[in-house]
Order: structure tokens, then sequence, then C-alpha cells
């Protein structure tokens, strides 16, 4: 199992849709969780933290599963400015620890 | 304004040169990475520094150096013995090492 897995789509949506994306993760001690959006040839910027409760904002809500050890974004009433791609980021608790970057899920929101 | 420095924007790297890529933050951040990303691929770690006058490797360090002799200063050195060196390298800081980090605009290297 890869240690952060993402679909890569693309999720081809339009303006006002709801969408979801899921990330799994390896290892069962990581504790710190965050989703990223990263617009073509520009760097990540940090969308939002995954709290255990789960947490929202605005129009983003994040979701964490331990049980099932995945994290999940939800995106509401889509805008065309939301096109990008969507990084899970997970640490990874042991020796060695640092941020595990997933690959990314690409979004497209269409008028 | 706080935040993370990087340049230049653009380099082109000759044939057995070594280049410097710079990165500044006055976040008062202590941990430091370097990624590199390649076209439709993820972010891959090369080096990290979690306080000054250390560092470790990442996962793909050869034919890079780096050094960490002031808190806010974290420079890349891409040596002649990193065969494909182009791609986009971007530097982040984080106050530790399992916060959120904070990138800068990235540099775009390319071989002449």
């Amino acid at each position: 199992r890869k240690e952060v897995e993402q679909d890569p789509g693309p999720f081809n949506v339009p303006e006002g849709a709801t969408v979801a994306f899921n990330c799994t993760y390896s290892n069962s001690a990581s504790q710190s969780f965050f989703w990223y959006r990263q617009d073509c040839r520009k760097e990540p910027k940090l969308l939002m933290s995954v709290y255990s409760s789960g947490n929202e904002d605005g129009r983003f809500t994040a979701q964490l599963n331990r049980a099932s050890q995945y994290i999940s974004l939800l995106i509401r009433d889509s805008k065309l400015s939301d096109s990008a791609t969507y990084l899970c980021v997970v640490n990874w608790a042991g020796n060695n620890r640092k941020l595990i970057w997933g690959l990314g899920t690409s979004l497209a929101v269409n008028p | 304004d706080g935040g993370i420095t990087q340049s230049p924007k653009y380099l082109f790297r000759k044939e057995g040169q070594n280049v410097t890529l710079s990165c500044e933050q006055n976040l008062n951040h202590d941990a430091m990475y370097w990624y590199r990303q390649d076209p439709g691929q993820g972010l891959r770690l090369i080096y990290y520094s979690q306080i000054v006058n250390d560092f470790q490797k990442g996962d793909i360090a050869e034919g890079y150096s780096v050094s960490r002799e002031k808190k806010e200063s974290f420079p890349l050195t891409v040596t002649s013995a990193q065969k494909n060196p182009t791609a986009f390298y971007l530097c982040a800081s984080s106050m530790a090492d399992n916060q959120p980090q904070h990138f800068g605009d990235g540099t775009r290297l390319s071989i002449l």
C-alpha cells in the first residue's frame, strides 16, 4: 500500500456542484493531516488542516476517519476558481518524521 | 510581510556546472525543506533541516547539497553529479516537523 494515495482524477464538475475527494494513508500512527491546493506551475498553498472532529472553512469541509485511515475534502457550490490540483499531506510518524505528499487530485470546474 | 523568498525564479545550468538556489524565510520557523517537482509528478523531498547547523537527506538527495548556517537561510546547491536537474524546485518552512509547511514561489531550473 502506498504511504499516501489519491485518485488522480480529473474530476470535471459544473459550477455549483458538490465534489468530494478521498485520500488514504498507510501509517496508522500519523497525527497531522492537511489539504493543499496547487495551481498549474505554482507553489502548493495550504487549504486547511484536518482535525479529528472534522472541520469546516466556508465551502470546504475536511473529515478524518482513523479507523479506515482516510481523510476527505468536500467542496460545496464549486466555483471556477476552485479548479486546481488538491494535495493530501500526512505526517509520517516514526524515526524519520516528515510530511508525506500525495500526488494530487485534479479538479476542473466548468461554466 | 512575513514569507519565504526563493531566487532566482528561473535558472539555467551548463554542463558540469554547480548552481545554488537561494531560500530565505522571515517567519522564524525552525524547520526548512527542499522539494523537487517534475511535470505531472508529486513533490519529492531532497533535504530538510529541523534546526540550525543540522540537516538530513530526504528521498532524492544524490547530486544535491545544502547548508543551514542561519535560521533564515537554507540554500540548495545542484551539483554536476545531478544528471537530470531540470525541474521545479520548491523551498518550504514550518514551525515544527509535523506542522503545515509554507512555500516560496519556486525556482525553475533548466539545462542549457
